[in-house]
């Protein structure tokens, strides 16, 4: 099972609003509405930010949606903030046999 | 509140087996629905998920590295212990362990993450 693709990189000026993509395939991201989202600053555990597509858990700001058309899903994050600056993970379910694959991971830079 | 927190030996030689124990409080996984995850990340790579163990005692894990991975429980103590054979270089990472709930027709997010435990691979 192939890692799910996210850009390497993005960035954005404070107050702007940036979008993530997480492209699978048909067997993954395409198939289920399971797509969660992770936060990761630097030295610290990921963080659930989006779970079942569009989901936020209670606490995350209202400033992180998640969506997703066909095998594509996306995480935007609305009025950017310096605090925003970390890795992104998206994740989704592959199934039974695989369980889930994880994105390799985007880099946001808060300009 | 949900904890979880990763324990083991932060330096393994070529060919040795790993022993990593997940401690967690907060909920317990003689509950239905319950299940822990083990997940690692190499140095600047992504996130890998490697295990997984249910409340009802089911195991899963990763294709590829199923044949070198056991899983475990112990529910009155509430750890999980992962074991993986046969220790390489490649196997450097930060080692995760991860609360995800079953929810009757589909498993949910890892919602709980412990702190991570790093782990280096070197004679």
């Amino acid at each position: 099972q192939s890692a799910l693709t996210q850009p390497a990189s993005v960035s954005g000026s404070p107050g702007q609003s940036i979008t993530i993509s997480c492209t699978g395939t048909s067997s993954d991201v395409g198939s289920y509405n399971l797509v969660s989202w992770y936060q990761q600053h630097p030295g610290k555990a990921p963080k659930l930010i989006i779970y079942e597509g569009s989901k936020r858990p209670s606490g995350v700001s209202t400033r992180f949606s998640g969506s997703k058309s066909g095998n594509t899903a996306s995480l935007t994050i609305s009025g950017l903030q310096a605090e925003d600056e970390a890795d992104y993970y998206c994740c989704s379910y592959a199934g039974s046999s695989t369980f889930v694959v994880f994105g390799r991971g985007t880099k946001l830079t808060v300009l | 509140q949900v904890t979880l927190r990763e324990s083991g030996p932060a330096l393994v030689k070529p060919t040795q087996t790993l022993t990593l124990t997940c401690t967690f409080s907060g909920f317990s996984l003689g509950t239905t629905g319950m299940c822990v995850s083990w997940i690692r990340q190499s140095p600047g790579k992504a996130l890998e998920w490697l295990a997984r163990i249910d409340w009802d005692d089911d195991k899963y894990y990763s294709t590829s590295l199923k044949t070198r991975l056991a899983i475990s429980k112990d529910t009155s103590k509430n750890q999980v212990v992962l074991t993986m054979t046969n220790m390489d270089p490649v196997d450097t990472a930060t080692y995760y362990c991860a609360r995800i709930q079953y929810r009757g027709s589909y498993y949910d997010a890892f919602d709980i993450w412990g702190q991570g435990t790093m782990v280096t691979v070197s004679s």
